[in-house]
């Protein structure tokens, strides 16, 4: 099962930011937390992934609480195209584990 | 940025026949994995692969299946009898090193088993 807990939906408006959290009390300290998005039926796609620091890529930025037990992923200025289904992720940072997918967040872009 | 292949995009089957979904992997990928996704569901595990082993498989993954990459290129699953309930998009996905690296995901199969 997922270790994680998302809202099942959300709405933003273009060109604003999106904030989508998660929550994960359980974490333990070796385990990352990977964000991915499905685009309609298309395959999952790698967005950011964290330990314990903030990341920042060209595509969005991960907040982890210092306790690690949430996080939030930022895109900054969301356009349509960003309408998808969000996972969070934790996952073990070794060998070929595999991700455990929940139902994830719907997030909508409306213009 | 690279991307893994898989063919044929869709598959229509009968119940009970053989189907072999192909994946090709990006080039220095050490790991595969194939997940399946039935219509309206989550996005499930099914195995992974490493070294020419099966590393990890779910309970899905019975006798029927199995994976091989035969050729050292391309990855393949295949479902010996196929039932309705195998009908899905079925997503391979590979990465580089097992450690602490994102995995890239196919564009998927989608079998429909009639």
């Amino acid at each position: 099962d997922a270790k994680t807990t998302q809202p099942p939906s959300m709405d933003c408006a273009e060109g604003r930011a999106a904030n989508l959290p998660c929550n994960h009390s359980t974490i333990s300290g070796n385990e990352y937390v990977y964000w991915y998005r499905q685009i309609h039926s298309q395959g999952p796609q790698y967005i950011i992934h964290g330990l314990k620091n903030n990341e920042t890529n060209e595509m969005a930025s991960l907040i982890i609480t210092e306790d690690r037990k949430s996080s939030t992923l930022i895109l900054p200025h969301a356009t349509l195209r960003d309408t998808a289904v969000y996972y969070c992720i934790v996952r073990v940072g070794g060998g070929s584990e595999k991700l455990v997918f929940g139902k994830g967040t719907k997030l909508t872009v409306n213009p | 940025e690279p991307e893994v292949t898989q063919t044929p995009s869709h598959q229509v089957t009968q119940m009970g026949q053989e189907v072999i979904l192909r994946c090709v992997p990006i080039s220095n990928h050490l790991y595969f994995y194939w997940y399946r996704q039935i219509l309206g569901q989550k996005v499930e595990f099914l195995v992974s692969f490493y070294n020419n082993e099966i590393s990890e498989k779910s309970e899905i993954f019975d006798d029927q299946f199995s994976v091989e990459r035969p050729d050292g290129s391309n990855f393949t699953l295949k479902i010996r009898s196929t039932k309705l309930e195998d009908s899905a998009m079925y997503f391979c996905a590979t990465t580089q090193q097992g450690t602490n690296e994102k995995l890239f995901f196919g564009s998927g199969t989608q079998l429909s088993v009639l």
